[in-house]
């Protein structure tokens, strides 16, 4: 079946960089998805990459996709207390399935 | 683009009321999700339409929850009667290339 884990929570402090990981089980996923949400709003989509990259960076946020392992990750630089929110990652089996998330990387930032 | 509209943004119920949500999808979109999110299950697919049509609403938890597609630019969760247990926060979503959300109604039926 279509299953997306990835961890609960992440500590990190501010200033570092951040990694957040996903596991996938389909191999037919096109489209991989990092969406974000803060306290009390909705998921506001990060960024996405298509299943034939391997990499992805826009600013601070570089995704890294390993096909082979079925591996997806989420890399924060420079981690600031903005970035405080849930992390979720997900799927597109293909064009016309729905998308399967996971249930979502809680990242804490310490001072 | 206003992005995906929902409304109301919050609401409290009595149980055994009717409760309507409403979503306002991006123009153009052809999909359009409903979502259920809770601290026990976290985010669920409720049902989602393509072209106005259902395509799956195997995750509607029960009889009491019905949703429509009347045209493109409107959709409507109804929960009837409403139960303590329904309270969460209902998201909608639309897709064309990407899945954008909307803010989400926060329900709570006491």
């Amino acid at each position: 079946g279509e299953d997306v884990e990835q961890s609960l929570f992440l500590s990190v402090r501010e200033g570092d960089s951040s990694v957040i990981n996903c596991t996938y089980t389909d191999s037919s996923s096109t489209y991989l998805y990092w969406y974000k949400q803060e306290p009390g709003a909705g998921l506001q989509l990060l960024t996405y990459i298509f299943s034939n990259m391997d990499m992805k960076q826009d600013q601070r946020l570089t995704v890294l996709l390993n096909k082979k392992d079925k591996h997806l990750s989420l890399r924060i630089a420079d981690t600031q207390t903005g970035d405080s929110a849930i992390y979720f990652c997900a799927e597109l089996p293909n064009r016309d399935d729905k998308i399967i998330f996971g249930k979502g990387t809680r990242l804490h930032i310490l001072p | 683009d206003a992005g995906v509209i929902q409304s109301p943004r919050h609401e409290v119920t009595e149980m055994g009321q009717e409760v309507t949500l409403r979503c306002k999808p991006i123009s153009g979109h052809d999909y359009l999700f409903w979502y259920r999110q809770t601290m026990m299950r976290g985010l669920e697919l409720l049902i989602y339409f393509n072209n106005n049509v259902p395509i799956d609403d195997s995750g509607m938890p029960e009889d009491r929850f019905s949703a429509k597609m009347p045209n493109a630019s409107f959709s409507t969760l109804k929960i009837q009667p409403s139960e303590p247990r329904d309270s969460a926060v209902y998201f909608c979503a639309s897709s064309g290339e990407t899945q954008y959300f909307g803010p989400g109604t926060r329900l709570l039926v006491l």
